[in-house]
């Protein structure tokens, strides 16, 4: 198993441009979620997918979006990046919803310009 | 409302045991967690417990919970360089699907 895979491991954007962080798991996990990593702030949520179909916000939603058509797939879309999204992305998946065990992925490093 | 609250630096001697605390303030945590990030790495798991349990042992972690207080401590016996590393407490709730709440992480600096 691969485990949580992230790409890309880092980019560098421009303010107003739009990307999107891709995440992968083949651990047929249905919980998976995206977290952003400030110093000093500790990790946050952004946003959360219980299956595939079904997504809902975290803490810190605002400026992205994010979609699951498969199980494995959970992609995080900024659609006009600002410098304040200049941030560590980390993806996580776990079996369900509170299990004991949430696999990260090893993250994107982000930074807008 | 949910809040995890560590202390930021932790400095020991190589060879000591190093303790890390956190305290939380949701009684309705579930689960407990322990997770360390080496420097531009991902987090890693290095151990949990239940919120039923006051103690587990893995190896040299040993982790306590004192669920009166809301405290939960990880203590590493032998630190060794390599420990060197952010260690990061986070709660969960059984059920519920908003995820983790971490601490800010507490850094902790081996001394030769």
């Amino acid at each position: 198993n691969a485990g949580v895979t992230q790409t890309p491991k880092f980019q560098v954007l421009k303010t107003g441009q739009s990307m999107t962080l891709q995440c992968a798991q083949d651990m047929n996990h249905e919980y998976m979620s995206w977290y952003r990593q400030d110093p000093g702030m500790g990790l946050r949520l952004i946003h959360y997918s219980v299956g595939a179909g079904i997504t809902d916000q975290g803490e810190v939603p605002n400026g992205y979006n994010v979609s699951r058509s498969t199980t494995e797939d959970f992609p995080l879309r900024l659609l006009s990046a600002a410098p304040s999204q200049t941030s560590v992305y980390f993806c996580a998946s776990s079996y369900s919803a509170g299990a004991d065990t949430q696999y990260f992925g090893p993250g994107t490093r982000l930074t807008v310009l | 409302g949910e809040d995890v609250e560590q202390s930021l630096f932790l400095s020991v001697r190589e060879g000591d045991s190093s303790v890390i605390n956190c305290t939380y303030t949701d009684s309705s945590s579930t689960y407990l967690y322990w997770y360390k990030q080496e420097p531009g790495a991902g987090l890693q798991l290095l151990t949990y417990i239940f919120s039923n349990m006051d103690m587990k042992q893995d190896q040299r972690l040993t982790v306590l919970l004192n669920k009166k207080d809301k405290h939960l401590s990880l203590r590493i016996a032998d630190t060794q360089t390599g420990d060197s590393a952010i260690y990061f407490c986070a709660e969960s709730i059984g059920g519920r699907a908003d995820g983790l709440t971490f601490g800010k992480g507490t850094h902790l600096i081996i001394q030769p």
